[in-house]
């Protein structure tokens, strides 16, 4: 069973960083391009990032470019978001998916002073 | 950009009935188009990959068709455990964007 478990949300205020995991078991984690979607409550999907495999290329939407990055380790079957210069705009839920065809269950982010 | 406008935005329903959602994409998108269910709470269900691909698992009575700028995402018979939101979404590789519809609410009448 293919499973992807989100970590890392939680309270921060505006400026400051957080980084989000998502560890991927039961299947080749290296082998596949991994994603991070965000929703605020009540809200729309909105794509944030992408890279590929052997993460030889990221992607960004433009609302987080050049504030977030993305990265992974095949090691440790993880997924990373570093995310930098927070803003509240930023407050979501953060999925990590593989493929787009399995998916986290989330992790809240909320960007507040 | 490519901009995918999803319509209609909610949908009052009733078992049984023949659901449609329109997807339109602002420039040729070929079949890159994916359809997405989402319950509150959870993570969004990938049930129709390239615009009519059925995903293992996933009822027959999900279809999707469409190429080019026009998708249609049909539920032949609406059942309760369909109640949900639902999502298009263009993904373009290069460059990479990936782009979702404004979603689909349904309710039961």
């Amino acid at each position: 069973e293919v499973q992807l478990v989100e970590s890392g949300g939680g309270l921060v205020k505006p400026g400051g960083s957080l980084r989000l995991s998502c560890e991927v078991s039961g299947i080749a984690f290296s082998l596949h391009s991994m994603h991070w979607v965000r929703q605020v409550p009540g809200k729309g999907l909105q794509w944030v990032s992408s890279i590929d495999t052997r993460g030889l290329n990221m992607y960004y939407g433009d609302s987080v470019k050049g504030r977030f990055t993305i990265s992974r380790d095949d090691a440790k079957n993880t997924l990373y978001l570093q995310m930098n210069s927070l803003r509240g705009e930023d407050t979501a839920v953060y999925y990590c998916a593989r493929d787009f065809s399995d998916w986290g269950q989330g992790t809240m982010v909320t960007v507040s002073s | 950009d490519i901009q995918m406008t999803q319509s209609p935005s909610s949908l009052s329903t009733s078992l049984g009935d023949r659901v449609t959602i329109t997807c339109h994409a602002n420039q040729d998108i070929k079949t890159y188009l994916n359809w997405y269910q989402q319950k509150p709470g959870k993570a969004p269900k990938l049930l129709i990959h390239d615009a009519s691909g059925l995903e293992t698992g996933v009822p027959s009575r999900f279809t999707g068709s469409g190429s080019g700028t026009d998708f249609i995402f049909t539920i032949t018979s609406l059942q309760p455990e369909d109640i949900a939101t639902y999502y298009c979404q263009h993904y373009n590789y290069h460059p990479r964007a990936i782009t979702f519809g404004q979603g689909t609410r349904l309710e039961i009448k």
